[in-house]
């Protein structure tokens, strides 16, 4: 039973146009969305989060958006630059439970 | 600059053995927690603890073993360690007035192979 699905394992990107990356839940209890970006043998690293009241949260050239009636939410990155080839989690928040629970990530390549 | 550490970074280590694998934070955060991450796989909770002396098992059943007997300090370990082991491990904390916005903190992660 996946609460949290990622489609697109998998995304490439030329330097310097948008990344748009997508994420899909299925939790109503979930109230804050945050996204991490982990690079290999590395753990993840927090990039930016978006609380439910909001529908969009914007840091540097990283946004969030959320549409909760469609349980979805997207992260562009603009412009993308090739340090930010990365697998990026989604990662909501169930206040109750007061827990993280992760997608499976993408793969975001940039190409130089 | 990592304030959460994770040793040893690798570990191969032969079936049957004992290992435990260290993770230690310098934030003051409350709670920790240990994911356990196939390649392309999402992070699955093995355990957690909300404070000293207080452990739960997470979602993922796990034959490892935590304890927390001080804040800082949350070692994992595996009585008998099994080819089934071998996976990144990954150590993370958090504070609980803070963790809705900034999430948990995670340590580098150990790389298990167990032969």
């Amino acid at each position: 039973d996946q609460q949290v699905k990622q489609n697109s394992p998998s995304l490439s990107v030329q330097e310097g146009r948008i990344s748009i990356l997508n994420c899909d839940y299925t939790n109503s209890m979930f109230d804050y969305f945050l996204w991490y970006k982990k690079y290999p043998a590395e753990g993840p690293t927090f990039l930016i989060s978006i609380s439910s009241i909001k529908d969009k949260n914007e840091d540097g050239r990283f946004t969030v958006f959320l549409n909760k009636s469609a349980k979805h939410l997207s992260l562009h990155i603009v412009p993308s630059q090739p340090g930010d080839s990365a697998v990026y989690f989604c990662a909501p928040i169930d206040v109750s439970a007061r827990q993280l629970t992760f997608g499976s990530g993408t793969q975001l390549t940039v190409l130089p | 600059e990592a304030d959460i550490y994770q040793t040893p970074r690798y570990l191969v280590i032969g079936t049957g053995k004992k290992i435990t694998l260290e993770c230690s934070q310098t934030m003051g955060h409350d709670k920790m927690y240990w994911y356990q991450q196939d390649p392309g796989m999402e992070l699955h909770l093995i355990h957690y603890s909300y404070g000293v002396n207080s452990t739960e098992k997470g979602d993922l059943s796990s034959e490892s073993t935590v304890s927390r007997i001080r804040t800082e300090h949350f070692p994992l370990t595996l009585e008998s360690a099994r080819p089934s082991h071998t996976s990144q491990y990954l150590c993370a904390s958090s504070d609980s007035d803070r963790e809705f916005h900034y999430g948990y903190t995670f340590g580098s992660g150990t790389r298990l192979t167990v032969v």
